[in-house]
């Protein structure tokens, strides 16, 4: 049981380049989440969705777009880097029905646009 | 839209001491998780709050919440350094499923 992975976990790109992170979680959770956080602040949540095939945004989700195509697989689009999206990127899942269980997260991508 | 403040955001205690993080919120919110981070990792989940006047304790951290308060306060008894780490509130929407979380307090415990 792997929990919540990230790929990759460390990127560089130069502006204006594109690139997608996979979020993958094998626990069967029917919510998944994208963040972002940034030195010295907590985590800002940017799309969201809560089951295969739906997505939401969230507090920041421009420059972003998401795609769940499978249950287990949330994945996160940058069309056009900007150094303004130099971040730790994290994405998290959870159960809909269960509201004791937290959110899980992955290990993070760190993410540097230059 | 659901604001949430943590104080202090930076705390430095000696080992063996006591003391409490603060977690206020803006909107009604009848959830509220916390959560610890160490340094270059990811986020760890310590507790899970559901309704108003829940106590949960594990080992030497203490979380509570008062609804009508709109507070979250983690208590720190007889602090070890192991604890050092940034330690996140985050209270649920009460359209469920999305967090906000608070700036974090960065807890440094010296010998």
């Amino acid at each position: 049981n792997a929990g919540v992975t990230q790929t990759p976990k460390f990127r560089v790109l130069k502006t204006g380049q594109s690139m997608t992170l996979l979020c993958a979680q094998d626990m069967n959770h029917e919510y998944m989440y994208w963040y972002r956080q940034d030195p010295g602040m907590g985590l800002r949540l940017i799309h969201y969705s809560v089951g295969e095939g739906t997505t939401a945004k969230g507090e920041v989700p421009d420059g972003y777009n998401v795609s769940r195509l499978k249950k287990q697989n949330f994945l996160l689009g940058l069309e056009s880097a900007a150094p303004s999206q130099t971040s730790v990127y994290f994405c998290a899942s959870s159960y809909f029905s269960e509201p004791q269980e937290t959110q899980y997260f992955g290990p993070g991508t760190r993410l540097l646009v230059l | 839209e659901l604001k949430v403040e943590q104080n202090p955001l930076f705390l430095s205690m000696q080992e063996e001491k006591n003391y409490t993080i603060y977690c206020n919120y803006s909107t009604t919110s009848d959830r509220l998780y916390w959560y610890r981070q160490d340094p270059g990792k990811s986020l760890e989940s310590l507790f899970v709050l559901l309704s108003n006047g829940a106590v949960k304790q594990e080992g030497r951290l203490m979380a509570s919440l008062d609804t009508k308060a709109r507070l979250s306060t983690l208590h720190i008894t007889a602090a070890v350094h192991d604890l050092s780490a940034t330690y996140f509130c985050a209270p649920e929407e009460t359209s469920g499923s999305r967090l906000t979380f608070g700036e974090g307090t960065q807890l440094t415990v010296n010998p």
